[in-house]
């Protein structure tokens, strides 16, 4: 069983559309992690938080919006996707976001974009 | 090129050790992680080793690591069909512990 909960597991919207991911840990945990991984391939990170603070946006499309609004929740704000933001998301959290702190991971939200 | 590699596949007999390999580039990473995904899930923390260390045993699992060739592995003692899986190996960058991971390895664990 994973300590770090995503909802929806699945989630299907067109490109008009706005929905959320959720992602919630109830660790301590003060670094939050946001990934996505398309089939086949490795996850990429896109944004770190630290103390409920972004410290780390890898250069993502302003169409994902992240926010902490506690140290317990990560939300991804999604709206206008496109075809190729098909792919699983994953959030990871971690004591700190420093050397040597494992990073622990959800079981993703598998998003499809119509 | 990627900064961490890791051979595409690996089968194996029910019973046998694996032994997955993985090279990175980076000389200043300072942690090492293995992590295991099954179909339809999330990552699983396997284990991690600092660079300082050659080597680290837990339960079935042990990791090798040769700080001079910058080679890792990681050998699964006794692998059971639950073991089949893809497994990632990742260096994490002390700034914002960013993880790099490698491509992945598909173990296919046969009876």
């Amino acid at each position: 069983d994973t300590e770090v909960t995503q909802t929806p597991k699945h989630l299907v919207m067109g490109m008009t559309n706005k929905k959320s991911l959720k992602c919630e840990q109830h660790m301590g945990h003060r670094a939050m992690y946001w990934y996505k991984q398309k089939a086949k391939k490795p996850p990429e990170l896109m944004f770190v938080y630290s103390y409920e603070k972004l410290s780390i946006n890898e250069s993502v499309p302003s169409r994902f919006s992240p926010e902490c609004p506690n140290s317990s929740l990560l939300n991804l704000h999604l709206h206008a996707l496109q075809p190729e933001d098909s792919a699983l998301y994953l959030c990871a959290s971690s004591q700190v976001a420093g050397e040597g702190q494992p990073q622990h991971f959800g079981d993703g939200t598998r998003l499809s974009i119509l | 090129g990627e900064d961490v590699e890791q051979s595409l596949f690996l089968s194996v007999r029910e019973g046998d050790s694996s032994v997955i390999n993985c090279t990175y580039t980076d000389s200043s990473s300072t942690y090492l992680y293995w992590y295991k995904q099954e179909p339809g899930a999330g990552l699983q923390l396997l284990t991690y080793i600092f660079s300082n260390m050659d080597m680290k045993q837990d339960q079935r699992l042990t990791v090798l690591l040769n700080k001079k060739d910058k080679h890792l592995s990681l050998r699964i003692a006794d692998t059971q069909t639950g073991d089949s899986a893809i497994y990632f190996c990742a260096e994490g960058k002390a700034a914002g512990n960013k993880l790099t991971f490698g491509g992945g390895t598909r173990v296919l664990v046969k009876p």
